[in-house]
């Protein structure tokens, strides 16, 4: 089985601010998914960014990058030039290849962007 | 983009009862629907996948005839909690997987269903 690790329960940061939420996984499998998915109190879950294990290139969306380091089973969110609305729970997600997409979920981390 | 809606977004019951939550994809078809629990403060369980036609496959130590998972249609999937007690209250998230060969597209996320039992 996976498993995420998500060591920061909760972060704050100053808007405009850079900050970067770790993640970490534990997996054999070789093709596969990560995913960094935000919460906020609205209880609605939004992709934030995505990336593939078999691309070395990180990702990046905008505001957010990852730094994904296979080898360390790592994958890291950077979130630049924070905003208010950034405030909310992150979570960091795996997916096997091929074995029917359901996600696996790390525990979150609360940030908190303050003016 | 697809949308998926959860019905109701909040329920109350009475311990003992039962409590139906409805899934359902409202622009596209879904043969496979995944429900998961979110405790306060804490992240999103897979519980059970649900497959149009056939039977839901339940994670290991989900009570399968405690959460009856029926997936009638191609655009509804629901989740009974039967003889609800205060345990059972949790957010329940119900979600479509990506269309096939699109594993990095999006997930379609219900708006969730907070169920609290007295």
């Amino acid at each position: 089985a996976q498993t995420v690790t998500q060591s920061q329960p909760e972060m704050s940061v100053q808007e405009a601010e850079t900050v970067t939420l770790s993640c970490t996984y534990d997996t054999s499998e070789n093709n596969y998914y990560l995913f960094w998915y935000k919460q906020p109190p609205s209880r609605q879950m939004i992709l934030v960014i995505r990336q593939e294990a078999y691309k070395q290139q990180n990702a990046t969306e905008n505001r957010f990058s990852v730094n994904f380091q296979k080898a360390a089973k790592s994958f890291s969110l950077k979130i630049s030039d924070s905003q208010l609305g950034d405030t909310a729970m992150y979570f960091c997600a795996f997916m096997k290849h091929g074995a029917g997409y359901a996600l696996n979920f790390g525990k979150g981390t609360s940030l908190l962007v303050t003016p | 983009g697809a949308v998926v809606s959860q019905h109701p977004s909040w329920v109350i019951c009475k311990s003992g009862t039962s409590v139906k939550i409805e899934c359902r994809s409202l622009d596209f078809q879904a043969t496979t629907m995944f429900w998961y629990r979110q405790f306060p403060k804490q992240s999103l369980m897979l519980m059970a996948t649900s497959n149009e036609g056939s039977k839901a496959t339940y994670e290991q130590g989900v009570e399968k005839d405690k959460f009856l998972i029926n997936h009638a249609s191609l655009t509804l999937s629901t989740l009974t909690v039967t003889s609800a007690h205060p345990e059972d209250s949790s957010f329940y998230i119900c979600s479509a997987p990506p269309l096939p060969g699109l594993e990095l597209s999006e997930q379609f996320f219900g708006p969730g269903t907070r169920l609290t039992v007295l």
